[in-house]
């Protein structure tokens, strides 16, 4: 089966601007997050969206934002670029409860603000 | 709060040897723990989970353990290969945060040939 599709791929953006990336789950997976992968800050957590639902959210100014559609696409949103937003954004979706399904994350989108 | 530690940070080893990576995590009511693979610029690919009841899970040459008590879990490699080379990743899902990972930094493999 399909895996998790992020798109675009590469995004090369001014600060600034905004950007709006996309993901789509696995077929069946309700749960979609997002992730933020820098070399000084690792791997943080963004948000959570279920049912359309935002569920959880991390530490991240309101500049990020995010939703999540009745077929479980997501899209995630950040206005105003600063140099720091460039990164990895990696997506990943679970069917539900992550707990007893792991997670499954997709090759993610390369932000790059100048 | 709930902090993951991978040690080592980086590793060195010639092909065929068998390895132990180390996660360490601080507060032992988690769900589950996953172990994923990334390689340079890509996404993470899922290696093994293990969930809280269980002690250990195994996919061809690796095994993962897990001690949830101490707060510990192990990565074991078998005759590694060039191919291992990655990044790899501990992450867990604490139960304070409903669904969402928190991950160590990593430990960069390289196996040499």
């Amino acid at each position: 089966k399909a895996g998790v599709t992020q798109t675009p791929r590469y995004l090369i953006k001014t600060r600034g601007q905004q950007v709006t990336l996309s993901c789509s789950p696995i077929s069946g997976h309700r749960s979609v997050s997002w992730y933020q992968q820098t070399p000084g800050q690792g791997l943080q957590f963004l948000f959570e969206y279920f049912s359309e639902t935002q569920r959880n959210k991390g530490n991240f100014p309101g500049r990020f934002s995010g939703r999540q559609f009745s077929n479980s696409r997501s899209e995630m949103n950040v206005s105003t670029l600063e140099l720091g937003d460039s990164a990895l954004y990696l997506c990943a979706s679970t069917p539900e409860q992550g707990s007893v399904y792991g997670y499954t994350f997709g090759s993610g989108t390369r932000l790059t603000v100048v | 709060k709930q902090e993951v530690t991978q040690i080592p940070a980086a590793l060195s080893v010639p092909e065929g040897e068998n390895l132990v990576l180390n996660c360490s995590f601080t507060d032992s009511a988690i769900y589950n723990l996953q172990w994923f693979r990334q390689d340079p610029g890509k996404g993470l690919t899922s290696l093994l989970l293990i969930q809280s009841s269980q002690r250990e899970q195994t996919s061809g040459r690796l095994n993962a353990s897990l001690d949830k008590s101490s707060g510990r879990s192990t990565l074991y490699i078998a005759a590694s290969q060039p191919g291992d080379s990655a990044t790899y990743l501990c992450a867990i899902s604490p139960m304070e945060y409903g669904n969402k990972l928190v991950f160590g930094a990593g430990t960069i493999l390289r196996v040499k040939s």
